[in-house]
């Protein structure tokens, strides 16, 4: 089973920063990862998928890089409504199976 | 509007059975793979199981083989999770998610959950 290991587990920044979150998979996933934001007491939502191609509606500050088993996910300058959890998510080959990072929560400063 | 609703969520006793559903609307249901996906309070996502477009195909995590089942019923674009042999560990809100393509590998619409509590 690919273990998705996500750092840092808590980033505290204020309005207007940069956030860089990572997701390191125990073995290679090529590019098929996905990141999730999750705001409380709501539904995940896709955001970024094959590892830097942003979902339909995802605003352009939001970006994904890396391929392997290391990935970034890059907010370019945190809006408001940023502030959430955010997980990447794998698929193994096959039988389909999925994994999720820990998360990682992003709070205001 | 593509949208999922689920329903079936509820208290229930260590060993016993619940089923879940999630409506769907919006899209060609029967063309899309759907999936269960679980969140025990105040933790992080686990996927439970997977279902092809068909219902001829399905997946399981580890921790629920053999007591969950999920089928469908592209008829009434309806998705089920029957859960049977149900343990305190199961607590959670229950998501289904359509996945995005035929590849199976991403969820890009989701439910707003249903939450079963497993307790005596």
């Amino acid at each position: 089973e690919i273990v998705l290991t996500q750092s840092p587990a808590t980033l505290s920044l204020s309005p207007g920063e940069r956030a860089t979150l990572s997701c390191r998979a125990s073995q290679s996933v090529s590019s098929y990862l996905a990141w999730y934001q999750q705001k409380p007491g709501q539904a995940p939502r896709l955001l970024i998928y094959d590892a830097s191609n942003r979902a339909t509606g995802i605003p352009a500050r939001f970006s994904g890089s890396g391929s392997g088993t290391d990935f970034t996910l890059t907010i370019s300058s945190l809006e408001p409504e940023d502030f959430a959890v955010y997980y990447c998510q794998q698929r193994s080959n096959w039988p389909p199976a999925y994994t999720f990072g820990q998360g990682t929560k992003l709070e205001i400063k | 509007e593509v949208q999922l609703v689920e329903s079936g969520g509820g208290l229930v006793q260590p060993g016993g059975s619940l089923r879940l559903s999630c409506a769907a609307s919006g899209f060609t249901f029967s063309s899309y793979a759907m999936s269960w996906v679980r969140q025990a309070p105040g933790k992080g996502l686990e996927w439970v199981s997977a279902i092809s477009g068909s219902g001829g195909s399905t997946y399981y995590a580890d921790s629920v083989k053999g007591r969950f089942t999920i089928s469908r019923d592209n008829s009434k674009n309806t998705l089920y999770l029957q859960m049977n042999s149900l343990r305190a560990e199961d607590t959670a809100v229950y998501y289904c998610a359509k996945f995005k393509d035929r590849s199976y590998y991403y969820m890009d619409v989701w439910g707003k959950g249903t939450t079963v509590t497993v307790s005596s």
